[in-house]
């Protein structure tokens, strides 16, 4: 399976601000999506992120709030926008593709965020 | 929409007695059935799949069963180990995208007694 890092790992961040994820994968993949779950919970699909074009945002989730790129078939960034303490969450990105079956979806270390 | 519903949401088995995890989904269109692995702080790692042409798929001491026509999946667990405690999650494929866009099952925290 492809090798995914995020960066940062974690952070504390101040309400009002934004900070951006990067999602970093050893080999080309065809499909990134980002993932929010919130402690004791399970995971929930912000959007997917399609290289060279928009990325697809599922009900709840907002360009404005949550900026995506895809530059290239590597790499992807998640920003959160106007924090608030309710966006305080992991928030993983995951693959598909690369040399995988289809639809083998694998996911990065998440990034711990705490909006105070 | 699509949803996916598991049960329990927890299960607490001594070492060495079997686990089944239940999941049912909504949309007979789904096509990709995986199980993910969650142990605390980590990543979720996916630890078996199942596609809608299989009704069954083994590994080891894992198996997943599929019922197309009642729209469940399980998760089994045989000979459970320690190391089994963790939270396991089900998903379905969303209909119409790929198979990756994914709709998790809530989780079930598993405890495995030594």
């Amino acid at each position: 399976s492809a090798v995914i890092s995020q960066k940062p790992s974690r952070d504390i961040c101040q309400r009002g601000t934004s900070l951006t994820i990067q999602c970093q994968v050893d080999s080309q993949v065809t499909m990134m999506f980002w993932y929010r779950q919130q402690p004791g919970q399970s995971l929930t699909l912000i959007a997917t992120a399609n290289q060279g074009s928009e990325a697809t945002y599922e009900s709840g989730f907002v360009i404005d709030k949550f900026p995506i790129s895809r530059p290239n078939l590597t790499f992807s960034t998640l920003t959160v926008s106007n924090m608030s303490p309710e966006d305080s969450s992991i928030y993983l990105c995951s693959v598909e593709g690369g040399s995988g079956p289809a639809g083998e979806q694998y996911f990065g270390p998440g990034t711990r965020l705490t909006v105070t | 929409g699509e949803n996916v519903e598991q049960h329990p949401s927890t299960l607490s088995v001594q070492e060495g007695d079997s686990a089944v995890i239940k999941c049912t989904y909504s949309d007979s269109a789904s096509n990709y059935f995986p199980w993910y692995k969650q142990e605390l702080g980590k990543r979720p790692q996916l630890i078996i799949d199942i596609r809608s042409n299989v009704g069954e798929k083994k590994d080891q001491r894992i198996a997943v069963t599929l019922n197309k026509t009642a729209k469940h999946f399980s998760l089994h667990i045989t000979e459970t180990q320690p190391e089994d405690s963790a939270v396991y999650f089900c998903a379905a494929s969303r209909p119409g995208g790929s198979q990756g866009n994914l709709i998790f099952g809530k989780g079930t925290k598993l405890s495995v007694k030594p």
